[in-house]
């Protein structure tokens, strides 16, 4: 079956210090994934996919089909990524399946 | 990226009647796709909205409660019908392209409360 799961509800962190928001797929053919965020009163967003590696506001996410993992990560976290954010898996239909998201936290 | 503009941004509706929601897109696109995010959850996707064909609706989601229009390719509605506090969510369109970079755009939301 189709699943993405993120384990962490919440993650808080203090300014400066290391980000890491995991994410684990299953999936059996080859995957499509994305990371979208959410900030306070705005829309969903992407924010990364997998196939552009490609490092957007200091975040990056390596797939890693042996640990079958799309985790998230930033070396300096800063305030303004505190924001709900969703791992998600696109489908040979090009739906998107969710998982259930963490919010992220960064205190001063 | 397309560009999507959603209404109504917020309802209050009374138990019993239907709300419409409308997607409006500012170019072509084939795949239009609505989701639901109850709250304190995910999306879940109701149904895929394709130009010139019947909606495809995912398990547990069916026509008569969510029935949905897709006119032409920049234009899609949902419906939330025969309303119950259950159906309280927040309801967004997506689009997408066919191209493999591409991750999907989002309207901002309805925001839906029955009473």
């Amino acid at each position: 079956a189709q699943r993405v799961t993120q384990p962490e509800k919440l993650l808080s962190v203090f300014k400066g210090a290391p980000v890491e928001l995991k994410c684990n797929y299953s999936y059996s053919g080859s995957p499509e994934l994305f990371w979208y965020v959410q900030y306070s009163r705005q829309r969903l967003q992407l924010l990364l996919r997998h196939i552009s590696r490609e490092s957007i506001k200091g975040f990056t996410a390596d797939l890693n089909k042996g640990e079958t993992s799309f985790h998230l990560k930033k070396p300096f976290a800063q305030e303004e990524d505190s924001a709900m954010y969703y791992c998600a898996l696109r489908d040979s239909s090009y739906k998107l399946i969710f998982g259930s998201g963490t919010r992220l936290l960064v205190r001063p | 990226s397309a560009v999507i503009s959603q209404k109504p941004s917020r309802d209050i509706c009374q138990r019993g009647t239907s709300l419409t929601i409308q997607c409006q897109v500012d170019s072509q696109v084939t795949m239009m796709f609505w989701y639901r995010q109850q709250p304190g959850q995910s999306l879940t996707l109701i149904a895929t909205a394709n130009q010139g064909s019947e909606a495809t609706y995912e398990s547990g989601f069916v026509i008569d409660k969510f029935p949905i229009s897709r006119p032409n390719l920049t234009f899609s509605t949902l419906t939330v019908s025969n309303m119950s506090p259950e159906d309280s969510s927040i309801y967004l369109c997506s689009v997408n392209r066919d191209t493999e970079m591409y991750g999907g755009t989002f309207g901002s939301g309805t925001r839906l409360t029955v009473v």
